[in-house]
């Protein structure tokens, strides 16, 4: 069964570094997605991106957010310049037409 | 304010038991309806979804949902819960053509031996 896939599986980062986080979406799906969790907090919408642009972003994902589609598999979340609570579980998702979103495993990020 | 609730942050029960998990939203139009689980350290599954037509949905792991416009609820139930069912589960609803979920704050279940 096709599966969303997010690498790394944890990443520890220093206040200020950047990060990329990056995402393998199912392969005939159109829409992307990022969210986060927060430790102990809800799952929160970042970002949705289609046709290699954004469509709909949070109040989140500001200046120091980016996304990518490099190439025809990988979709990528920058975050420049890290800090302190940016550390959370970032998902990536991805749907077809039919709105059923499909999550990744999450990708644990500490910033230190 | 459009809003998801869960109004149980953590329930226990045992196995064997019934279960039913609530879900509450607040919109000016019926959006897309999910349920989401989540075991320690993994992703969001999709339980099911309610998009239109029979209010009452069947989705994987015996859990089904029945959708209430009049209370704007979509309460999660499953019969008789197992071990393995032990898990956060969250409710999310999407607008219609808005490409985004929002998540309740999810509800943590115990499962009793």
């Amino acid at each position: 069964e096709p599966e969303v896939t997010q690498t790394p599986s944890h990443q520890v980062t220093q206040m200020g570094q950047e990060v990329i986080l990056r995402c393998v979406p199912i392969s005939n799906h159109l829409y992307f997605y990022w969210y986060r969790q927060i430790l102990g907090q809800k799952v929160e919408f970042l970002v949705s991106f289609y046709n290699n642009e954004i469509s709909e972003k949070s109040e989140i994902f500001d200046d120091q957010f980016s996304v990518e589609r490099p190439d025809g598999s990988n979709f990528t979340l920058k975050i420049r310049s890290t800090k302190l609570e940016d550390s959370a579980m970032y998902f990536c998702a991805s749907s077809g037409r039919d709105n059923e979103q499909f999550f990744g495993p999450g990708t644990r990020l500490t910033v230190l | 304010a459009q809003s998801v609730t869960q109004p149980d942050i953590h329930i226990t029960v045992s196995e064997g038991a019934s279960l039913e998990l609530r879900c509450n939203y607040s919109y000016g139009a019926t959006p897309y309806l999910f349920w989401y689980v989540q075991s320690p350290g993994q992703g969001l599954q999709l339980l099911l979804k309610y998009f239109s037509g029979d209010t009452l949905v069947q989705g994987i792991k015996g859990f089904e949902a029945e959708f209430k416009r009049s209370q704007s609820s979509f309460n999660l139930r499953k019969p008789s819960v197992h071990w393995s069912d032990a898990a956060e589960y969250f409710c999310a609803v999407e607008l219609q053509g808005a490409q985004k979920l929002v998540f309740g704050q999810g509800t943590r279940l115990t499962i009793n031996p």
